[in-house]
């Protein structure tokens, strides 16, 4: 099993809700990441967990937490978030240094969310 | 600091060539090669790890250049699937960068019959 699960694809969400992202991977790595894309525009790193700690936070507002409750999952809880906040949000995840990282990226094919 | 990707866009024919260049101005630990087409994910091409290596995947290549830090992606006989956005990925030298992968603009490839 390659694959990154990602829910739900598709979320709208007003300015006041609370909701979450969820990301799944059973292919046994312990590095995972979270990655916002605009349309035509490249991925920008949001957040890398390592051995379920996060270990880069990429300035990214508070209106957006992380969390990984364990190895396979990975969560991004969404709170009070801005119109500009709309994006694909992209699950990804990899081996880490010592388990036989090949430097690959398996992505999610992501969340889609509007911010009304 | 995010590498600079050209050409922006390249329109070929089916079997016909193209190079997609990749540099930075920061020295470089690896630079990844990503492809993503329109409503997909990106999918890994190939990751080189040391100046000057070169690698293959199919009929699509890449090198690395260390004293440059540029990269190429090369698409020789282009064939319909590969059209798409390709990404190139940095990851600087030094500790704390590793995960720390920063993406160029892309170049969206269009091939044609």
């Amino acid at each position: 099993d390659t694959e990154v699960t990602q829910t739900p694809k598709h979320l709208v969400m007003g300015m006041t809700n609370k909701k979450s992202l969820k990301c799944e991977q059973h292919m046994g790595h312990r590095a995972m990441y979270w990655y916002k894309q605009k349309a035509k525009k490249p991925p920008e790193l949001m957040f890398v967990y390592s051995y379920e700690k996060l270990s880069i936070n990429e300035s990214v507002p508070s209106r957006f937490s992380p969390e990984c409750p364990n190895s396979s999952l990975l969560n991004l809880h969404l709170h009070a978030l801005q119109p500009e906040d709309s994006a694909l949000y992209l699950c990804a995840s990899s081996q880490e240094r010592g388990q036989g990282y090949t430097g690959e990226l398996f992505f999610g094919e992501g969340s889609r969310l509007t911010v009304l | 600091q995010q590498p600079v990707q050209s050409p922006q866009a390249v329109i070929l024919r089916e079997g016909e060539d193209a190079v997609i260049n990749c540099s930075s101005s920061k020295a470089l630990y690896s630079v990844h090669w990503y492809r993503q087409k329109h409503g997909e994910a990106p999918v890994f091409l190939m990751i080189l790890l040391k100046g000057g290596e070169q690698k293959g995947h199919d009929k699509i290549s890449a090198s690395f250049n260390e004293k440059k830090q540029q990269s190429s992606l090369y698409l020789t006989a282009s064939q319909l699937s590969y059209s798409g956005t390709y990404f190139c990925g940095t990851e600087m030298t030094g500790g704390g960068s590793n995960y720390k992968l920063t993406f160029g603009k892309g170049t969206l490839l269009t091939v044609n019959p």
